[in-house]
């Protein structure tokens, strides 16, 4: 069965760094691109960043460029977002999303269940 | 600009049908575009591709009563007898130098 686990939320002041998991099994994980999205409290979906399957390509939002880094390690199946400098504009529910294609970004045809980050002093 | 635009709400009977739209940006009518379902309090679901001709390639386990079609700049979802596990909301997605998503479409279903 496929799965993705989100994990490594929690509360951080701002000004503060955190990183995220999101653990993948169930498929060939260096064969799909992978991107992470946050929702804010009560908000819709915002997608954030995104790596290739090898890893070698990352993209991200205009919000979170040079705040965040996204990275992937094939060997242990998981997905990573290195937050730092986070605001409290940051605070949302972080999901991990499968991408049908190998490198660029597409369509995502699974969702982790997400973890909720809160920056906050 | 790459924009995907829904409406805020919409709703519709028990075991009856609504058709949600998802309207993309002037230049881009022949984008291709996802859907995805979120019910409360759980992470979204994916639940088709709709391409620019109306046809449409639906994830796993999705219902025949979840169906996409097209026309124009414009993509729909139509969801036929319509249960009360299907009240949730509803996101268009698409990509293009990164990833894009319209504001998203609460049904309720009365």
């Amino acid at each position: 069965e496929l799965q993705l686990v989100e994990s490594g939320g929690g509360l951080v002041q701002p000004g503060g760094s955190l990183r995220l998991s999101c653990a993948a099994s169930g498929f060939t994980f260096s064969s799909h691109a992978m991107s992470w999205v946050r929702q804010a409290p009560g908000k819709g979906l915002e997608w954030v960043s995104a790596i290739s399957g090898g890893g070698g390509s990352t993209y991200y939002a205009d919000a979170v460029k040079g705040r965040f880094t996204i990275s992937r390690d094939n060997s242990k199946n998981t997905l990573y977002l290195q937050m730092n400098s986070l605001r409290a504009e940051d605070t949302a529910v972080f999901y991990c999303a499968r991408d049908i294609r190998t490198t660029g970004t597409s369509c995502f045809d699974h969702w982790g269940q997400g973890t909720l980050v809160t920056v906050s002093s | 600009q790459l924009v995907l635009t829904q409406s805020p709400s919409a709703s519709a009977s028990l075991g009856a049908s609504v058709k949600l739209t998802c309207t993309l940006s002037s230049g881009h009518s022949n984008y291709v575009i996802a859907w995805h379902q979120q019910q409360p309090e759980k992470g979204p679901r994916f639940l088709m591709r709709v391409n620019s001709d109306g046809s449409h390639i639906k994830g796993d386990g999705i219902p025949d009563r979840f169906s996409g079609s097209s026309s124009g700049a414009e993509r729909y979802l139509t969801i036929s007898s319509l249960q009360s596990e299907d009240e949730a909301d509803y996101y268009c997605q698409t990509w293009d130098a990164g990833i894009v998503f319209g504001g998203g479409t609460k049904l309720t279903v009365l």
